[in-house]
């Protein structure tokens, strides 16, 4: 059963046209981090929730956006889509802290679209 | 500066080769964290292996094994008698520090797209 879920699979969306990706666990975990991940690229953190805690990344661009209404859901909001922004994003969870030595759950990805 | 190189961009070999994917690492830390990750086409990546910067010791876990030496920064993956499942994207990627906030960020390398050909 997957445990770190993302809806939808595929997201197509309009130069500028907000768009709001979701993500799901079923793992508990106290971590919930989104990274973006662009063709034949690593995977790039955009921010990351500790609990309530928001962090982001220094080079994330202010139209990415984070919510985390409770432990389980957390979306990326994209404000204002460029042709740059069609990528994958991954969302991730761990129990605690990378720095703890935890590994992360990702889900299947979100690929987006910008036309 | 923490960088994680996987010079090898595409390998294909033959089902049943043995092949290596290579990884280097930099890091000023003296405690991180490094991992193996495969990217499948459906796109999640799975998690393979983590290894802290205190255990040199190799691993092998059924037909996977890694080696790790601080010597080199290297931390390399080896497949033997591969199979057409093993075709994915490999990333090896590296984490640092302590329990100290701020150092969450699991820096990847960019992969390294295997091809097994049956």
């Amino acid at each position: 059963d997957a445990m770190v879920i993302q809806n939808p699979r595929y997201q197509v969306t309009q130069f500028g046209k907000p768009v709001t990706l979701s993500c799901s666990q079923t793992l508990n975990h106290n971590v919930m981090y989104w990274y973006q991940q662009k063709s034949s690229q690593a995977p790039k953190l955009l921010f990351h929730y500790y609990d309530k805690d928001f962090n982001n990344e220094a080079d994330t661009p202010d139209n990415f956006q984070s919510r985390r209404p409770n432990t389980s859901f957390c979306f990326l909001d994209i404000r204002s889509p460029g042709l740059g922004d069609a990528a994958m994003y991954l969302c991730a969870t761990s129990r605690d802290l990378m720095a703890t030595n935890e590994k992360l759950f990702f889900g299947s990805g979100t690929q987006l679209s910008v036309l | 500066a923490q960088k994680v190189t996987q010079a090898q961009t595409e390998i294909s070999v033959v089902e049943k080769e043995d092949v290596t994917l290579d990884c280097v690492y930099e890091t000023r830390d003296t405690t991180y964290y490094l991992f193996w990750y495969k990217q499948p086409p459906s796109g999640e990546l799975v998690f393979l292996i983590r290894r802290n910067s205190f255990d040199e010791q190799n691993e092998i876990s059924g037909r996977y094994s890694w080696n790790f030496q601080k010597s080199t920064s290297s931390f390399n993956f080896t497949i033997t008698a591969s199979q057409v499942v093993d075709s994915a994207v490999y990333f090896c990627a590296l984490t640092w520090g302590l329990s100290n906030f701020g150092n969450e960020k699991l820096t990847f390398g960019t992969g390294t797209r295997l091809t097994i050909i049956p």
